[in-house]
């Protein structure tokens, strides 16, 4: 498709478990970000990569979440030994360089993940 | 602590009318400013932006203005629309690192 997908949409897991998530960005888009929204809150960083590498990771909660992106285009979010606190929408977002000239980042419609 | 605040949860406007939103920013390092709306269940869809070094843009029926002195910025759509009933972000970009730093976000319902 021409935007940004992530699957799954919806992931109900259980505490303990471990979770994947997935994130293909628009076709050429060097730049791509990992943000968390929870409800009555706005999007909120969590890493950014560059191509290959993570350039700003700063926003990871703690050493449980990790973020892979091997070949400079799909990216994969881990989150080991989830938690109820961790249930949140997980939004992917990419752009053509740093956001370009505008600063427009495009988002993927979300995963959401339920932690019971 | 919150470097982009949206202090109202929430506006009602009539059809027709116009819908003024509001956001404040405490980081003198942001170098772009954007609009994101988003509809239940889809990600954000950016809107408009405005550079630091701009006051005013305007696209078709919304425009953004900047008051940097104020460190405030504000959309304006007009007239309002009921398909404008969405949830509107106000969002930052710092020059130094390029990401995003967004507000909790506003309710916007135009009633018809």
């Amino acid at each position: 498709g021409a935007g940004v997908s992530q699957t799954p949409s919806n992931k109900v897991t259980e505490k303990g478990k471990y979770v994947e998530l997935r994130c293909d960005p628009i076709s050429g888009h060097t730049a791509l970000y990992w943000y968390r929204q929870s409800l009555g809150q706005g999007p909120e960083f969590l890493i950014y990569f560059q191509g290959t590498g993570a350039a700003d990771d700063s926003g990871l909660p703690n050493d449980r979440f990790f973020a892979v992106r091997p070949e400079g285009s799909v990216s994969t979010l881990k989150i080991q030994r989830t938690e109820r606190g961790d249930s949140a929408v997980y939004l992917c977002a990419s752009s053509p360089s740093s956001g370009g000239n505008t600063g427009e980042l495009f988002f993927g419609e979300g995963s959401r993940l339920t932690v019971l | 602590d919150q470097q982009v605040k949206q202090n109202s949860p929430s506006l009602s406007v009539q059809e027709g009318r116009i819908s003024i939103l509001n956001c404040d920013y405490t980081n003198s390092m942001f170098d772009y400013f954007l609009w994101y709306k988003k509809y239940p269940a889809e990600g954000p869809t950016f809107l408009i932006s405005i550079s630091s070094i701009k006051d005013k843009n305007e696209d078709g029926r919304f425009t953004v203005f900047l008051n940097k002195s104020a460190k405030h910025l504000s959309l304006h759509i007009v007239p309002s629309q009921p398909g404008d009933s969405a949830v509107y972000f106000c969002a930052a970009r710092d020059g130094a690192n390029s990401k995003l730093t967004f507000g909790k976000g506003i309710t916007l319902s135009v009633r018809p």
